[in-house]
């Protein structure tokens, strides 16, 4: 199995500033995911991050908006930028161990 | 493209009655299908999951799911809801995707228990 912390648990922001999300894992794992769940919706996969690669990203979905960085096999960030009322989600990171995945607590961020 | 379907948004038993949550996936090949709950202000937790063997998986809190090759389901049961059975519950397929597994969620059903 996967522990996962992420940070913050929440937040509220203004629309125009970007919030960076952190995810650290207690185990290395090869890839790291992050999902956004808007309000009354489903989970909706970002982006697939590999440890010393670029992120691999969802239609729909792009680097400028939300970079991704993965600096070691533990850790990964989101940040998301030039915010506005539709970002407001709950995003997730999470970990693939043995075929299964493993979920974050998850971040809401609430934009003004 | 894998995907999965919901087919019911909201639903509502009384406690002790007994529960069935439809899922119907597509995927080309033999997919890996998971039941995940979310409750309210909860992270995602995993129910079960099924890869491959019996058809027929138990879970924890005594759910269980019955894979259906020939009507591509894999509908959640549990014979008795508890009252904290209250939440969200999503229906996922897994997929290899380049030496990874792409999950990809259903739009959930949301489960009230009514006393």
């Amino acid at each position: 199995s996967a522990v996962i912390s992420q940070k913050p648990s929440r937040d509220i922001c203004q629309r125009g500033t970007s919030l960076t999300i952190q995810c650290q894992v207690d185990s290395q794992v090869t890839m790291m995911f992050w999902y956004r769940q808007q309000p009354g919706q489903s989970l909706t996969l970002i982006a697939t991050a590999n440890q010393g690669s670029e992120a691999t990203y969802e239609s729909g979905f792009v680097i400028d908006k939300f970079p991704i960085s993965r600096p070691n096999l533990t850790f990964s960030t989101l940040t998301v930028s030039n915010m506005s009322p539709e970002d407001s989600s709950i995003y997730l990171c999470s970990v693939e161990v043995y075929n299964e995945q493993f979920f974050g607590p998850g971040t809401r961020l609430t934009v003004l | 493209a894998q995907s999965v379907t919901q087919p019911d948004i909201h639903i509502t038993v009384s406690e002790g009655a007994s529960l069935e949550l439809r899922c119907n996936y597509s995927y080309g090949a033999t997919p890996y299908l998971f039941w995940y709950v979310q409750s309210p202000g909860q992270g995602l937790q995993l129910l079960l999951k099924y890869f491959s063997g019996d058809t027929l998986v138990q879970g924890i809190k005594g759910f269980e799911a019955e894979f259906k090759r020939s009507q591509s389901s894999f509908n959640l049961r549990k014979p008795s809801v508890h009252w904290s059975d209250a939440a969200e519950y999503f229906c996922a397929v897994g997929g290899d995707s380049g030496g990874y597994q792409k999950v990809t969620f259903g739009t959930g059903t949301k489960l009230q228990v009514i006393p």
